[in-house]
């Protein structure tokens, strides 16, 4: 059964940095794309990152371009998410993904979240 | 970036229903579109994809169509089981985009 597990979550004052996690297991980790999506209080999903089965890839959207870092440590079977100078907006839920075996057409399997909350 | 504009936000079903939910791209996106469920507290759970194709193991009451710019997610005969938030997802170009979400609540 695949599974997808976030954490690292929590408090953070804008300015500072998190560091998420997502260990996965049920699937050979290594084959896939993975993703980080990420969902505020009241709006829609948004799209953060993703990157390449082997980490040579990686794609951002523009307004966390610069802050944060997707990575991946294929030993461990986990993806992780650095974010620094975090600010207020950045407060949301943040999910992992899988994305489909073919790479490009869409996300399969998601965590079910870990909370970020930017704020003073 | 195409935007996808979901609609309803909301909407309230009888048991036995025929429900549709909406999703139009801002620009022609080909069959790129899937469907997700999302239960409070659970993963969300894959539908539709290429926006017509029941994922294994979905239950037959659900059902996608569309190309272009203009796609929906039909579920007959709702549930209760079927209470939740879905939402649209469009994987033509990066940055990939969501429709702003549906959710359903069954009286």
């Amino acid at each position: 059964e695949v599974q997808l597990v976030e954490s690292g979550g929590g408090l953070v004052q804008p300015g500072g940095s998190l560091r998420l996690s997502c260990a996965a297991s049920g699937f050979t980790f290594s084959s896939f794309w993975m993703h980080w999506v990420r969902q505020a209080p009241g709006k829609g999903l948004e799209w953060v990152a993703n990157i390449k089965q082997e980490g040579s890839e990686k794609h951002y959207v523009d307004s966390v371009k610069g802050r944060f870092t997707i990575s991946r440590d294929n030993a461990k079977n986990s993806l992780y998410l650095q974010m620094n100078s975090l600010r207020a907006e950045d407060t949301a839920m943040y999910f992992c993904a899988r994305a489909t075996s073919d790479g490009w057409y869409g996300l399969d399997y998601w965590g079910q979240g870990t909370l970020v909350t930017v704020s003073s | 970036e195409t935007t996808l504009t979901q609609s309803p936000a909301f909407m309230s079903a009888t048991p036995g229903d025929k429900v549709s939910i909406s999703c139009k791209a801002s620009q022609d996106i080909d069959d790129d579109v899937n469907w997700y469920q999302r239960k409070p507290g659970e993963a969300a759970i894959f539908l539709i994809q290429e926006a017509t194709t029941l994922v294994p193991g979905i239950p037959p009451r659900f059902s996608g169509s569309g190309y272009g710019t203009d796609f929906t997610l039909t579920i007959n005969n709702i549930e209760s089981e079927d209470a939740a938030y879905y939402f649209c997802l469009q994987h033509d170009t990066l940055p990939w985009t969501f429709g702003q979400g549906t959710r359903v609540e069954i009286k």
